[in-house]
């Protein structure tokens, strides 16, 4: 297993589009962690999955994010109508989830909204 | 509400020389974890180290160890031997959890460091 991948790397799209952005895990963890970092700023929690089900969003996730976890294997992160102001790294964690382990990030998906 | 402060932008060091990152944090929960990660120009988050509020003695993780001083509520990383490729941005980060167990993290604001050779 070569860790966290996250897809695509860049993302640019105009303001209005809507985009989806993969992340698979490390196969044996059952976290999935979803953070938003903008420039100047450190890593911001958005949401987590144990499995499939996801168990808390951060209110910085409005109505136009969306994330899933089908069947607790990969997730993607859904951005509806973008903004310029959701111009940012999106990174995704996972861990085992049990005590004295440590996650892993991916090298995030940066997205441009022009 | 956590809350974590690192109030140094940038750092400079010399190549070999050690270099403290300071880090204070702020929280109401008696249980919580603190993490340094870091973070290359590549963008990835790499862990270096850990430390948990109930954990009596400082982390250590090879050229890495941790100063933890709860009475202050301060996590200081220190970087001995610095190495060119040390330079990158350092983030401190707390969870709500001690032990590792939930990466819900918060974050601070980063400190660039730069290692001259």
């Amino acid at each position: 297993d070569t860790g966290v991948s996250q897809n695509p790397r860049h993302k640019i799209t105009k303001r209005g589009q809507n985009v989806t952005f993969r992340c698979d895990p490390i196969s044996e963890h059952n976290r999935l962690y979803w953070y938003r970092q903008t420039l100047g700023q450190g890593p911001e929690f958005l949401t987590y999955f144990q499995n499939e089900a996801q168990l808390e969003k951060s209110r910085l996730l409005s109505d136009r994010f969306s994330a899933e976890r089908p069947k607790g294997s990969f997730s993607t992160l859904e951005i509806q109508r973008t903004e310029q102001g959701d111009s940012a790294m999106y990174l995704c964690a996972s861990s085992l989830g049990i005590m004295n382990t440590e996650a892993f990030f991916g090298q995030g998906t940066r997205l441009t909204v022009v | 509400a956590q809350k974590i402060t690192q109030t140094q932008p940038g750092m400079f060091v010399q190549e070999k020389e050690a270099v403290t990152l300071d880090c204070t944090y702020d929280t109401s929960d008696p249980s919580y974890g603190l993490f340094w990660y870091k973070q290359p120009s590549s963008g990835e988050m790499i862990f270096l180290i850990y430390q948990g509020s109930y954990d009596q003695q400082n982390a250590t993780e090879g050229r890495y160890s941790l100063n933890f001083q709860k009475a202050r509520k301060s996590a200081n990383l220190v970087i001995s031997a610095s190495q060119l490729g040390d330079s990158a941005m350092y983030f401190c980060a707390m969870s709500y959890e001690p032990g590792g167990s939930n990466y819900k993290l918060t974050f601070g604001k980063g400190t660039l460091l730069t290692v001259n050779p």
